[in-house]
Formats: structure tokens, sequence, C-alpha cells
């Protein structure tokens, strides 16, 4: 079956720091890969997609390749702040699933400042 | 934007109780979505709705029931709760099946059963 895997949190990092995420995944044909963000207490929200391989997705700063050679989708920011603070989940989606999302366990950032 | 709105950000309930979590989504999608999230668990998928009047159950659906009466709404109903139903529930929707076509959640409900 499907299924995501994520680096464990929580990821500590102090303010202005490099910020990656590893994400790799196992799915059938070709997935659409997404992360997500929870800030506390909010639900979830888009932060990126990628919907074919080397697309790359970018927003806020963040970037992730979508790698069909190593099966990955790893999260990058290149200087983080205390805002970037939150739980980031990577996700897929099959032309199979009929819509659903197959996430991570998600990993949780703090950034110090 | 998308705007996915739950009825309640906090409710606190007694164990035995039908509770009711709403949903209401303003963009004319046609898939919704119910997950419960705790931590160490993720996010799991309880119910879901491709269209009015359908449903399919996802992974938890256990002491869980759905309604789907309109397109923007869908329902969620704890038959009888209990306290292992204490948790956050968050809804969702997108506008099809196409592959590629995110969800977009609401803010949660964080639900407590005493």
């Amino acid at each position: 079956g499907n299924s995501v895997t994520q680096m464990e949190g929580p990821v500590t990092l102090s303010e202005e720091a490099f910020l990656t995420i590893n994400c790799t995944y196992t799915a059938t044909g070709y997935p659409s890969l997404f992360w997500y963000v929870q800030y506390p207490g909010e639900g979830l929200q888009l932060l990126l997609k990628a919907t074919k391989a080397d697309d790359k997705g970018s927003n806020k700063g963040f970037e992730a390749t979508y790698r069909k050679e190593t099966t990955s989708f790893h999260l990058e920011k290149g200087s983080v702040q205390v805002s970037d603070s939150a739980v980031y989940f990577c996700a897929l989606m099959t032309t199979d699933s009929w819509g659903k999302l197959q996430f991570g366990a998600g990993t949780q950032v703090v950034v110090t400042p | 934007d998308v705007k996915v709105t739950q009825s309640s950000r906090y409710l606190v309930k007694r164990t035995g109780e039908k509770v009711f979590l709403e949903c209401v989504q303003d963009m004319d999608h046609e898939n919704m979505f119910w997950y419960r999230q705790d931590p160490g668990l993720g996010l799991r998928l309880i119910y879901f709705s491709y269209d009015v009047k359908m449903k399919e159950k996802g992974d938890i659906p256990e002491g869980y029931s759905v309604s789907r009466e309109k397109k923007e709404r869908f329902s969620l109903i704890l038959e009888s709760a209990s306290t292992n139903q204490t948790s956050m529930y968050l809804c969702a929707s997108s506008p099809g099946t196409r592959v590629g076509q995110p969800q977009h959640f609401g803010d949660g409900t964080r639900l407590s059963i005493l």
C-alpha cells in the first residue's frame, strides 16, 4: 500500500538556520505530493505541492522537489523565523485514491530566537 | 480563497450523548472529509464523501456516522460519545477526485468527552 515516512521531531533550530525535513514515500503509479503546515491551535494549511517528477513546489520561502528516483520530497527553507514554528506534514495522493491523502506522522519544528 | 468552516472550535460533551460536528465549505467542492488527530497517531480518516448523499468509510469509522444532505455541508455524528473519542476533529474539502487537487482544511474542533 501507499505510505509516507517523515523524520521524527521535534526539530529545534535557531532563527535564521537552514531547515530540512525529510520525506520519503511508497506509492503505486505517479502520486502527487504535498506539504501541509499546522500552526498551534489551527487546522492544516497547504504549503506547497508537486504533481510530477522533477517538479519543484515553493511558497513562503519553502521549497520541495519531487524526486522519483529516490521517492523523496524533502522540505527546505534557507532561513527560518520564529513564526515558522509549527507541525509539518508530508502527504501523497494517487490516481486511484479518490482524492484521499496519505499523511506522514508530522514533524514538529521549534524555532528559537 | 477556499473557506472551510467548522461550527465549534471547542466542545465539551458527556459520555453517552449524541454529538454533532458540522462543517461547511463555500467553494462548491465535490469531496469532503472528516479526520481525527491524536498525539502520536497523526491524522486518521474517519469518513469521506464524494457527492451529496454519498459516503465512504475511512480507516476508523467505528462509533461514527456522517450525513451529507447538501453539497456544502458534511456532518460528523458520534452516536453515543465515549471518552476515547476525545480528540481534535478536522474537516476538509477538495474540488474532486482528480489527482493533484489539494484538500483544504477547517480550523478544527477540539472535542472533550467527560
